[in-house]
């Protein structure tokens, strides 16, 4: 079974452009997160959705934003970009959002530079 | 506010002996606690967990030790092998999958 997805793997962008980064969950999953790593650091939550609906959103400016599909695979957007969004973002897929933990597994990433 | 933090940035252990990675937590309401496995250029690879109703969990070669009175956790593995080679994270969750990870441990085994 094919795990967590995210496209493009790299990508170089400059200060004040927008980007969409791209994830397609493991079949099945209904819940998709997003997480920022910046290096030497663990992962930070951006957001979470469930069934197209936002259930959480960490500590970023509205500069961010995301959004579902119904088809369960999500976007994460990111305008005005500033040198320190230069991360590698990583999207997270779990079963269902029922309250009990399920653990979440993770794609590969997007490596995001800014000049 | 770094809420879970791991003190230690690396960690070298010989092949076939015990590692022990550890975790720190501040928050006493957190109610799972989770450890992730990080190869370069990959995400990360969920190992195990553990709820903070219970002081142990068993999986394989990992172990997952809580202690909530100190606000502490370690992982086990045993007998540590060269693929275990990696960053470890310790993440907690307050049971809405908005992990809080750890700054991360690298664990070098040595052949």
């Amino acid at each position: 079974d094919a795990g967590v997805t995210q496209s493009p793997t790299h990508l170089i962008k400059t200060r004040g452009q927008q980007v969409t980064l791209r994830c397609s969950p493991i079949s099945g999953h209904k819940s998709v997160s997003w997480y920022q790593q910046v290096l030497g650091q663990g992962p930070q939550f951006i957001f979470q959705y469930y069934e197209k609906e936002e259930r959480g959103r960490g500590n970023f400016p509205d500069r961010f934003s995301a959004r579902q599909f119904p088809n369960y695979s999500s976007e994460l957007n990111v305008n005005a970009l500033l040198l320190g969004d230069s991360a590698l973002y990583l999207c997270a897929s779990s079963l269902e959002w029922t309250g009990v933990m399920q653990p979440q597994h993770f794609g590969d990433g997007t490596r995001l530079s800014i000049l | 506010d770094q809420q879970v933090k791991q003190n230690s940035p690396s960690l070298s252990v010989q092949e076939g002996r015990i590692s022990i990675l550890n975790c720190d937590y501040t928050n006493s309401m957190f109610d799972y606690f989770l450890w992730y496995k990080k190869y370069p250029a990959e995400g990360p690879t969920f190992l195990i967990s553990i709820s903070s109703i219970k002081d142990k969990n068993e999986d394989g070669r990992f172990t997952v030790f809580l202690n909530k009175s100190a606000k502490h956790l370690s992982l086990h593995i045993v007998p540590s092998q060269p693929g275990d080679s990696a960053v470890y994270f310790c993440a907690a969750d307050f049971g809405n999958e908005k992990l809080t990870f750890g700054t991360g441990t690298r664990l070098t085994i040595i052949p």
